[in-house]
């Protein structure tokens, strides 16, 4: 059983706030993942670290920002939200340091509703 | 780049019927397959995996052969349930980056 954890689940919020989705992982994975899901299921990429003080941007654009201080914590944040921003948000991780393949392991993934 | 590529959904079944959603890759080396599923309101969870050609990936009643001469690797299960349906991706790891295809949604009807 995967022990990936976000937090929170859901979350309505205005235009213009700003807002973190919390993600936490008990494996000790190395890499971690932010995705976007949009209405039509299909998943992007928008960031991803394969250790701590790494982070890279991922195939999608996204005017969020992340951060790895710690191994096990990946917040992501939103300076102001906008109504385009509004989807699932899924948070992964993996093992391995090398390129490999390793499954990847989500979180429940945070529902963002933005009005 | 890497892609996959799914059947196009929604299927819908009646229980106990048999279930195939196809997937098809193209990649530039030897990846990893996947079958993940996404039950209503919740992540992904892996269903199933397979790391090399002819390796046969099962879990839960579902399976799935990784054929690199056909470059596919295509879900099947014998009698499916009303608590499969579900959203089942296939995906690709290749180079530490996982590339999924678009998706299927499944619904089974008592």
């Amino acid at each position: 059983e995967a022990d990936i954890y976000q937090t929170p689940r859901y979350l309505v919020i205005g235009t213009g706030k700003k807002i973190t989705l919390e993600c936490s992982q008990t494996m000790g994975h190395d890499k971690m993942y932010w995705y976007q899901q949009d209405p039509g299921m299909e998943l992007h990429l928008i960031h991803y670290s394969y250790g701590v003080n790494s982070t890279e941007k991922g195939d999608l654009s996204s005017e969020s920002t992340v951060s790895r201080i710690r191994t096990e914590h990946f917040p992501l944040t939103l300076e102001s939200a906008r109504p385009s921003h509004t989807s699932q948000y899924l948070c992964a991780s993996s093992v391995g340091r090398l390129a490999g393949g390793y499954e990847q392991y989500f979180g429940p993934g945070t529902r963002l509703t933005v009005t | 780049g890497d892609s996959v590529t799914q059947m196009e959904g929604p299927v819908t079944l009646s229980e106990e019927a048999f279930l195939t959603i196809n997937c098809t890759y193209t990649a530039t080396g030897y990846p990893s397959l996947f079958w993940y599923v996404q039950y209503p309101g919740e992540g992904l969870q892996l269903l199933l995996k397979a790391t090399k050609a002819d390796d046969k990936g099962s879990n839960k009643g579902f399976e799935a052969t990784y054929r690199k001469e056909t470059t596919s690797f295509h879900l099947e299960k014998g009698s499916v349930q009303v608590s499969d349906s579900a959203v089942y991706f296939c995906a690709l790891v290749l180079g530490g980056k996982l590339t999924f295809g678009q998706g299927t949604i499944l619904t089974v009807h008592p």
